[in-house]
């Protein structure tokens, strides 16, 4: 079975701590993105990775960046966490475009980070 | 700057009533029109939609795309409980962009 594995589900954090949102797929996947999602703000991207240690902003960047060491793991890291940050976070993976399922996304189960 | 506009944002019906969610798009270098369902955790996958005119059906629901009109529908017929979840609706390119999802409840 594919799998997208997020480290943590439950975070608390204080503002100003350093955090780390880990993710793995097992798929073999070229792609890799980090969106959040909050209400009535649907899912917006973050970053995303077509390969090892290659990375792209996406529409929200702000305040984050990542690190792809390895194809299987893209790291999301938050320098100082800040309350606005409060979020679900999710991880997920695919193909390239022309591969495989061709754009299908296959998410991890979610991150929810509390920034106190 | 590209966008997916979902319609409505919430939705609540009576069981067996059939719905139909909205998705329009402006987007450039347009590959595919995915929907997502998701429930309590990650988003599962739905359907892809790469050709116009195309129906694709699983069970109960469908979809179709009109490449013309840059929009896409998502049709649930004789609704279920299980159907509650928020549906999302995301272009295909480079990096797929999301919508902000239609909040379905479905009331027994």
């Amino acid at each position: 079975d594919v799998k997208v594995t997020q480290s943590s589900r439950y975070l608390v954090k204080r503002t100003g701590e350093k955090v780390f949102l880990e993710c793995v797929q097992d798929m073999d996947h070229e792609n890799m993105f980090w969106y959040r999602q909050d209400p009535g703000l649907g899912l917006r991207l973050i970053y995303f990775s077509y390969d090892v240690k290659m990375k792209e902003k996406g529409d929200i960047p702000e305040g984050y960046s990542v690190s792809r060491e390895k194809k299987e793991r893209f790291s999301l890291i938050l320098e100082s966490a800040s309350t606005n940050q409060t979020s679900m976070y999710l991880c997920a993976s695919s193909f390239p475009p022309g591969q495989g399922t061709d754009g299908e996304l296959f998410f991890g189960e979610g991150s929810r980070l509390t920034v106190l | 700057e590209d966008k997916v506009v979902q319609s409505p944002l919430s939705l609540v019906v009576h069981e067996g009533d059939t719905v139909t969610l909205n998705c329009s798009y402006e987007v450039t270098n347009f590959r595919s029109l995915l929907w997502y369902k998701q429930e309590k955790k990650a988003p599962t996958f739905l359907f892809m939609l790469t050709s116009s005119g195309i129906e694709k059906k699983s069970g109960r629901l469908s979809s179709i795309l009109d490449k013309k009109e840059l929009f896409s529908i998502l049709n649930i017929t004789a609704t279920q409980t299980g159907d509650s979840a928020i549906y999302l609706c995301g272009w295909g390119g480079e990096k797929l962009t999301f919508g902000t999802g239609t909040r379905l409840t479905i009331i027994p």
